[in-house]
């Protein structure tokens, strides 16, 4: 079956390093990846996405990068701080085009 | 931006008891939510899509007369949670989609359920 997933279920971080965030998907007829940030109790949070027609796509001090060839996208966060603190989720769109798909999840610590 | 509201955020009831959560678009129509469950550092599962004036469709495994989904206005849909037992609480988050191709999505705060 589809799935998204991603490498590491912890990142632990000091305030100030860049983080890379990975994950693996298994569906190469995706077309569109978004990231998504979960502090805790609260609701997903959209950070950035990217369709399979870029591999790269910047915003505010983060990054995301998708290779199609391995089915890999990852979030890099540049100068993290303790904010970025969280949980952080790939998702995709599901074959039929009609659901949002999370993968495992990855925490982020930061540490001052 | 768009904002997905939850109501409500925080809820306890008995087993045996019903519970519904509501999610509202607040500032948009949303022709699409959806419904997630997740479990303490698990990541989210979808249970539902929901189509405004239509019956909404249910993942494998999910119990749709478990979980009532009612999507009665562009603005507003229900889960119901029905004869609730302790294996059922867990955070309820909905989501909405923006525009037609469903790709702008935004997510409520999600709702806490406990059942006891």
């Amino acid at each position: 079956g589809e799935s998204v997933g991603l490498h590491l279920p912890t990142l632990s971080v000091q305030e100030g390093d860049n983080s890379i965030i990975n994950c693996a998907y298994s569906n190469s007829a995706s077309d569109y990846f978004i990231w998504y940030k979960q502090e805790s109790g609260k609701g997903p949070q959209f950070i950035i996405d990217i369709r399979s027609n870029m591999d790269k796509r910047q915003g505010q001090r983060v990054t995301v990068l998708l290779n199609k060839t391995v089915k890999h996208l990852s979030l890099q966060i540049a100068a993290t701080q303790p904010g970025d603190s969280a949980v952080y989720f790939c998702a995709e769109w599901d074959q039929a085009g009609t659901a949002l798909i999370f993968g495992k999840g990855t925490t982020l610590s930061v540490s001052s | 931006g768009a904002v997905v509201s939850q109501h409500p955020s925080r809820v306890i009831c008995k087993s045996g008891t019903s519970v519904k959560i509501e999610c509202r678009s607040l500032d948009f129509q949303a022709t699409t939510m959806f419904w997630y469950r997740q479990f303490p550092k698990k990541s989210l599962m979808l249970m539902a899509t929901s189509n405004e004036g239509s019956k909404a469709t249910y993942e494998q495994g999910v119990e749709k007369d478990k979980f009532l989904i009612n999507h009665a206005s562009l603005t507003l849909s229900t889960l119901t949670v029905t004869s609730a037992h302790p294996e059922d609480s867990s955070f309820y988050i909905c989501s909405a989609s923006l525009d037609s191709s469903g790709n702008t999505i935004y997510f409520g705060e999600g709702s806490w359920l406990t059942v006891v």
